[in-house]
């Protein structure tokens, strides 16, 4: 299995430019998430989804931030318009079932830059 | 609101000896803790699960115990060796926000030949 994958390792971009991570999870999982992690706030939950629906997006931050899910293989976090502010590493993690008994499988993340 | 604390200092430890990191939590009632492993330029890797029902979990060199009472969840690591220096975060599911996993900020570890 090659584990959750993401795409690209790093972006960098200019404010104002629209910015789209990938992700594909590992097969079979069925729950989803998207985080992003600073210095100074850590790992922060942002969006998860069960079964390609999302379930709980309140860690979004703003409505420029935008998540998808169109099928069971792959999912999209989009920022439209960046901002520097912006700039952390988002990781993708999915898990065989919800709940905290199940632990989470990380992408290894996109370092995202916005100058 | 839910807080998670790890020890934010680096614990350096020489090789062979036990290292002990520690996760507090307040306005918790966590069902289940969780500990992963970062290292620089990676994803988090999951290590142990424990729930609130277990008081200690072993897994090869890595020891976890959860005092619900105490809020506090302790993570050793013995005979530690250089290749375990990483930061090592601690994760809780509430029985409030299921499906959602809150993580502490993490401890680096450096372990010294």
């Amino acid at each position: 299995d090659a584990g959750v994958i993401q795409s690209p390792r790093h972006e960098v971009t200019e404010m104002g430019q629209e910015v789209t991570l990938r992700c594909k999870p590992i097969s079979g999982h069925d729950y989803l998430f998207w985080y992003r992690q600073t210095m100074m706030r850590g790992l922060e939950l942002l969006i998860y989804f069960n079964n390609n629906v999302p379930i709980d997006d309140s860690g979004m931050p703003e409505d420029r931030f935008s998540a998808k899910m169109p099928n069971a293989s792959f999912s999209t976090l989009k920022i439209q318009p960046s901002e520097p502010r912006d700039s952390a590493v988002y990781f993708c993690a999915s898990s065989l079932e919800g709940g905290g008994d199940s632990p989470l499988h990380f992408g290894n993340g996109t370092r995202l830059t916005v100058t | 609101s839910q807080k998670i604390e790890q020890n934010s200092e680096a614990l350096n430890i020489q090789e062979g000896k036990t290292a002990t990191l520690t996760c507090n939590y307040t306005n918790y009632s966590p069902a289940y803790l969780q500990w992963y492993r970062q290292d620089p330029g990676r994803g988090p890797v999951f290590l142990l699960l424990i729930r609130e029902n277990e008081k200690e979990k072993r897994k090869e060199r890595l020891k976890v115990t959860f005092d619900t009472t105490l809020k506090q969840s302790l993570f050793h690591i013995t005979a530690s060796q250089p290749a375990d220096s990483a930061t090592y975060l601690c994760a809780l599911e509430t029985t409030d926000s299921w499906g959602k996993l809150q993580f502490g900020a993490g401890t680096q570890v450096v372990v010294t030949p």
